[in-house]
């Protein structure tokens, strides 16, 4: 019973190349999120998405989009892949508490390793 | 915006001992400070958090203060395992659904057994 599923989990692409990750989150959450962890890493949020509101960090190139066909998806599209992409990406979710729309922590999915060639 | 130091960057302890680590934050409008651990090859997770309210909390061998005039917040672990080892992030944030937490860079915790 995977929380937050993502696939593939290992990703080797040529640069210049189009490519998706998909994740899924069983949990019921509202607001799904996409990190971006450097080799040193640092965890760096690229982009919030819930049924109302798109957050976008503006230091994400625009190469880079989110697609939630549902609630309970939200997958990452990147086009024309370069080799500074290479890092492992983080999918995520989270609840807003009933009333005050507060979050309280995130639940993350395994990752993918994205290797740009 | 925040700004979140976490220090150290590495920690070595021996199997039994304790370990602690450190983060400070800038923005004294933040009220929630999670902890997340990251073992190899997986997602971080949530271990403890922590809200404004409360200076203390403890969860078996883990537990976390904070200072809110200071501006720091810590993590504990007693009796270290060599389970324990892993990479810990600490963040701190506004509970509101449309903040987004500032991660600390990150705490590799070694314990030699």
């Amino acid at each position: 019973d995977t929380a937050v599923s993502q696939t593939p989990k290992y990703l080797v692409t040529q640069m210049g190349n189009d490519k998706s990750i998909k994740c899924e989150q069983n949990l019921g959450h509202d607001t799904m999120y996409w990190y971006k962890q450097d080799s040193k890493k640092f965890l760096k949020i690229m982009f919030s998405y819930n049924n109302k509101e798109l957050i976008i960090n503006e230091t994400v190139p625009n190469r880079f989009s989110p697609k939630s066909p549902d609630k309970a998806h939200l997958n990452l599209h990147i086009n024309s892949l370069e080799l500074g992409d290479s890092a492992v990406y983080f999918c995520a979710s989270s609840l807003r508490q009933p009333g005050t729309g507060d979050v309280y922590g995130y639940t993350f999915g395994s990752g993918t390793r994205l290797t740009v060639v | 915006g925040e700004n979140v130091e976490q220090h150290p960057s590495t920690l070595s302890v021996q199997e039994g001992d304790s370990a602690v680590i450190k983060c400070t934050y800038s923005d004294s409008a933040s009220n929630y400070f999670p902890w997340y651990k990251q073992e190899l090859g997986k997602g971080p997770q949530l271990i403890i958090d922590i809200r404004s309210n409360v200076g203390e909390k403890k969860d078996q061998r883990i537990a976390v203060t904070l200072n809110k005039t200071a501006k720091h917040f810590s993590l504990h672990i007693t009796e270290t395992q060599p389970e324990d080892s892993a990479v810990y992030f600490c963040a701190a944030t506004q509970s509101g659904g449309s903040y987004i937490p500032t991660f600390g860079r990150g705490t590799s915790l070694i314990v030699h057994p």
